[in-house]
């Protein structure tokens, strides 16, 4: 069974710090989702990483996918209120077995 | 922007009521699934399909049955709810391309069984 860790679990931080979230695994996946989810809502989706090494930015928001494609890592620069929510990492193995492995997440909480 | 629709957003029901979660996608994807999380954490899937007449159990063991008769709509249904199904229910629908996988989820729907 293939499992994603994620840390820290909680974070709480004030308005305009940094953080960086961790998403790993002993497993390797083809491709990687990030997934913001807000209280009541859905899951959605921020970015798929696929490369190995590979960095991708959305505004303030960098995900990484690590060389061995075992885990990444999202950093939010200068975090504001509107970014609080859970954030999921998902893994697909690949081939004919079309589920996601989805870690517990980390839970965000931004303060003003 | 994904279009995949859930139905009731929120629902309170009796003890042994039979319930029909809503779930359609206008994406035109072959792949649903079904997922439980209850509030702040994990995802727990309990049932996806492939295609029209293809059904599959999910890793954790759930008491509700789901069918894909049309392309875009997957419902679950619970055929006694009891105060255990209570939980948030997620519907998701899948694209595949090349190496990528992404699922797109529903709103949710809100279950309280009382």
């Amino acid at each position: 069974t293939q499992l994603l860790e994620q840390s820290p679990q909680f974070l709480s931080i004030q308005e305009g710090e940094n953080l960086t979230v961790y998403c790993n695994s002993s497993s390797v996946f083809s491709s990687l989702q990030w997934y913001r989810q807000e209280p009541g809502e859905g899951p959605v989706l921020l970015v798929t990483v696929v490369t190995g090494g590979e960095v991708k930015k959305l505004k303030r928001l960098t995900f990484q996918f690590g060389d061995a494609r075992k885990d990444s890592s999202l950093h939010i620069t200068a975090a504001q209120p509107g970014d609080t929510g859970l954030y999921l990492c998902a893994g697909d193995s690949g081939g004919s077995n079309y589920k996601l492995t989805f870690g517990k997440g980390t839970l965000l909480t931004v303060n003003p | 922007e994904a279009d995949i629709y859930q139905t009731p957003r929120y629902l309170v029901i009796g003890t042994g009521k039979k319930i029909t979660l809503e779930c359609s996608q206008t994406m035109g994807h072959d792949k649903m699934y079904w997922y439980q999380q209850d509030p702040g954490m994990e995802l727990h899937l309990i049932h996806y399909s492939y295609g029209v007449n293809s059904t599959e159990k999910g890793d954790l063991s759930s008491e509700s049955t789901v069918s894909r008769i049309r392309t875009e709509h997957f419902p679950l249904t619970l055929e006694s709810a009891r105060p255990s199904h209570t939980s948030q229910y997620l519907c998701a629908s899948s694209v595949h391309g090349g190496l990528r996988q992404e699922q797109f989820f529903g709103p949710g729907t809100r279950l309280t069984v009382l």
